[in-house]
């Protein structure tokens, strides 16, 4: 049991470029979030996902997209890059609403 | 504006050593209160939700209390594994997407020496 995968763990970017990172889940869990976490700051919520085909704005949304086509996957867009959004950010899920019971290992990202 | 402190910012022990860690909140109605462990480079691993003041849940060699401004997190004859960030984050009462979003402290670094 996989709980929950995020790919890739690693990347670097230049300013402008655009990415996606992926999470995957296997538990069937409805709610879905991404987080990114910064030196000497909490946890902030980017954007979550309530079930399949449904996304909305976290905390800290600009500059980021989000998609849920599937259940099991929750993709994160980045379109242009910005050194501001490095960052490690990490997928969680849970079966009960706001309250994130998994995380995966994260993605450490570089933005030059 | 919802806010959580955690203190100390870290926290260095004896193997055996009890101690607790503090995470102070300011909050419009608590929904609930958070702790998780961050081993370094993993993701955070959810331990304990509390929800009113007077409750307590234990796992292990920690305990996790909660009362109106702030929750504690003893840890009782600490191991070298228990070493890691301990995270507290707070929900609040609020309507639609203000309802999924948790307010995260900053951690306590717990180290445990043997």
């Amino acid at each position: 049991n996989a709980g929950v995968t995020q790919t890739p763990k690693f990347r670097v970017l230049k300013t402008g470029q655009s990415m996606t990172l992926l999470c995957a889940q296997d538990m069937n869990h409805e709610y879905m979030y991404w987080y990114r976490q910064d030196p000497g700051m909490g946890l902030r919520l980017i954007h979550y996902s309530v079930g399949e085909g449904t996304t909305a704005k976290g905390e800290v949304p600009d500059g980021y997209n989000v998609s849920r086509l599937k259940k099991q996957n929750f993709l994160l867009g980045l379109e242009s890059a910005a050194p501001s959004q490095t960052s490690v950010y990490f997928c969680a899920s849970s079966s009960q609403g706001a309250q994130p019971q998994h995380f995966g290992d994260g993605t450490r990202l570089s933005i030059l | 504006e919802d806010q959580v402190t955690q203190s100390p910012e870290a926290l260095r022990l004896q193997e055996g050593e009890s101690s607790s860690l503090n995470c102070s909140y300011t909050v419009s109605g608590l929904r609930g209160l958070f702790w998780y462990r961050q081993d370094p480079g993993k993701g955070p691993e959810f331990l304990f939700t509390l929800y009113s003041a007077g409750e307590e849940k234990e796992k292990e060699r920690l305990k996790a209390t909660l009362t109106k401004k702030e929750s504690f997190l003893h840890i009782t004859a600490p191991k070298p594994e228990d070493s890691a960030t301990y995270l507290c984050a707070v929900q609040a009462h609020y309507s639609g997407a203000g309802s999924y979003q948790l307010t995260f402290g900053k951690g306590t670094k717990l180290s445990v020496i043997p």
